[in-house]
């Protein structure tokens, strides 16, 4: 089956620093790449659609200046949570969609994500 | 608008026992997906089932099983027999033609299941 992964899974930083999360597919190609979030014992909550080579599309009430996604290559995408402080402490999960030509539902396949604790 | 609703928080079942999860959800769409996941506590997303909403037939598998019935829109998960093994979070999912194409899951807020031995 498809794999996505994801580096770090954990990370600690200092609080004002930033830190980088890669999402890559490893054994497709994926145009479109999704980063979510997920506060201790809630659900996920998309943050921004990433597509490859354009801009990406963030959800309302997320701060696209604080979280800068990259989608430079077709099995990478990469989210830079900049000056991080300790509200964004956070599981952050991608996943990656299969890329195809058809009008219906696309496979998405979801990295293991990463944990964040800002000090 | 789109919702999902979970209404179970927490479910706590001794093993063996079976166990239903419950899921409504809210779409103005004619054609859209509903998901199962299951989230352990290692925190990675385990796909259980996708569900187009033109297929109304009731899946098994395994000890698992989908009643999925859009009078009622409601696409429950039952356990059978549960195991401790199956002490996750459950997070059912929709789907749909909406924000300009089948990219966005919209998640319920997950029912934390616990199997006691």
């Amino acid at each position: 089956g498809a794999v996505v992964s994801q580096h770090p899974s954990r990370v600690i930083c200092k609080s004002g620093t930033s830190v980088k999360i890669e999402c890559r597919s490893l054994d497709f190609q994926a145009t479109t790449m999704f980063w979510y979030r997920q506060f201790p014992k809630q659900s996920l909550m998309l943050m921004a659609t990433s597509n490859e080579g354009s801009k990406a599309t963030y959800e309302q009430g997320v701060e696209k200046d604080k979280f800068l996604i990259n989608h430079a290559s077709l099995t990478l995408s990469t989210l830079t949570v900049t000056s991080a402080h300790p509200e964004d402490s956070s599981f952050y999960i991608c996943s990656a969609r299969v890329t195809s030509g058809g009008a219906g539902y696309n496979e998405q396949f979801f990295g293991p994500g990463t944990r964040l604790t800002v000090l | 608008a789109q919702k999902v609703t979970q209404a179970q928080t927490e479910i706590s079942v001794v093993e063996k026992e079976d166990v239903t999860l419950d899921c409504v959800y809210e779409t103005r769409d004619t054609t859209y997906y509903l998901f199962w996941y299951k989230q352990p506590p290692s925190g990675e997303l385990v796909f259980l089932i996708r569900r187009n909403s033109f297929d109304e037939q009731n899946e098994i598998s395994g000890r698992y099983s989908w009643n999925f019935q859009k009078s009622t829109s409601s696409f429950n998960f039952t356990i059978t027999a549960s195991q401790v093994v199956d002490s996750a979070v459950y997070f059912c999912a929709l789907s749909g033609p909406f924000s300009g194409g089948y990219n966005k899951l919209i998640f319920g807020a997950g029912t934390r299941l616990a199997v006691h031995p």
